[in-house]
């Protein structure tokens, strides 16, 4: 069963435009929530991350909302770049499970045109 | 080196052979992960090492596969008795783990494994 479930495989977004990305969960267990972005033949690397204790999280162009009664939280990049052109994904960590244990979407495919 | 190394990039193997595939983290990080992604998915966690044991094998599928990390280091994901279902890209990452149990992870750019 797919317990972090990214329902959009591709987003595409004008250059200047707001990029909303979507993540909805099952496990009530989960407790800390992360975004990761990927370039193709590299590693995912870190992006922003939000404590379930919180419902937003800011760093720059990045806002990670949380919806905890919904089960769901969503990304919005603004303003979209060209280079934020990537798979983005979202990742959930449990109470109780080991440190680092993370449990991925199936990612979203960024687009953003110039 | 400045960021988690793996190798091979590229490994194409029959099925039924043993596979060998190598991390090498960050240079002081503690933890070490292994995660497996199948095309079209997300990363899937495998196992975690704190130091040189393994602190959570649970995500291994089954006995057919293995890792080491026998100097709290580099580290090595055995894969014995390969089938096709194996293919994947096998990406490791490092961490620090800081106080409250916070720290990012660090992946490195994978191990693409082909079964054929």
């Amino acid at each position: 069963d797919q317990q972090v479930k990214q329902n959009s495989p591709s987003l595409s977004v004008q250059e200047g435009r707001i990029s909303i990305l979507n993540c909805d969960y099952t496990n009530s267990m989960f407790d800390y929530f992360l975004w990761y972005k990927k370039y193709p033949a590299e590693g995912p690397t870190f992006l922003i991350s939000i404590s379930s204790i919180k419902d937003k999280n800011e760093d720059g162009r990045f806002t990670v909302f949380l919806n905890k009664s919904a089960k769901h939280l969503s990304l919005h990049i603004v303003p979209s770049q060209p280079g934020d052109s990537a798979v983005y994904f979202c990742a959930a960590s449990a109470r109780g499970t080991s440190y680092g244990k993370l449990t991925f979407g199936q990612g979203t495919i960024l687009t953003v045109h110039p | 080196g400045a960021g988690v190394s793996q190798t091979p990039s590229n490994k194409v193997t029959e099925k039924g052979k043993y596979v060998e595939l190598r991390c090498d983290p960050i240079s002081g990080h503690t933890a070490l992960y292994w995660y497996r992604q199948s095309l079209g998915q997300g990363p899937e966690f495998l196992i975690y090492f704190q130091g040189t044991g393994a602190a959570d094998d649970s995500g291994l599928p089954n006995d057919r596969f293995f890792a080491v990390r026998p100097e709290g280091s580099v580290s090595t994901l055995k894969i014995q008795r390969t089938e096709r279902g194996d293919s994947a890209v096998y990406l490791c990452a490092s961490s620090l783990i800081l106080a409250g149990g916070s720290g990012e992870l660090f992946f490195g750019e994978g191990s693409r494994l082909t079964v054929l």
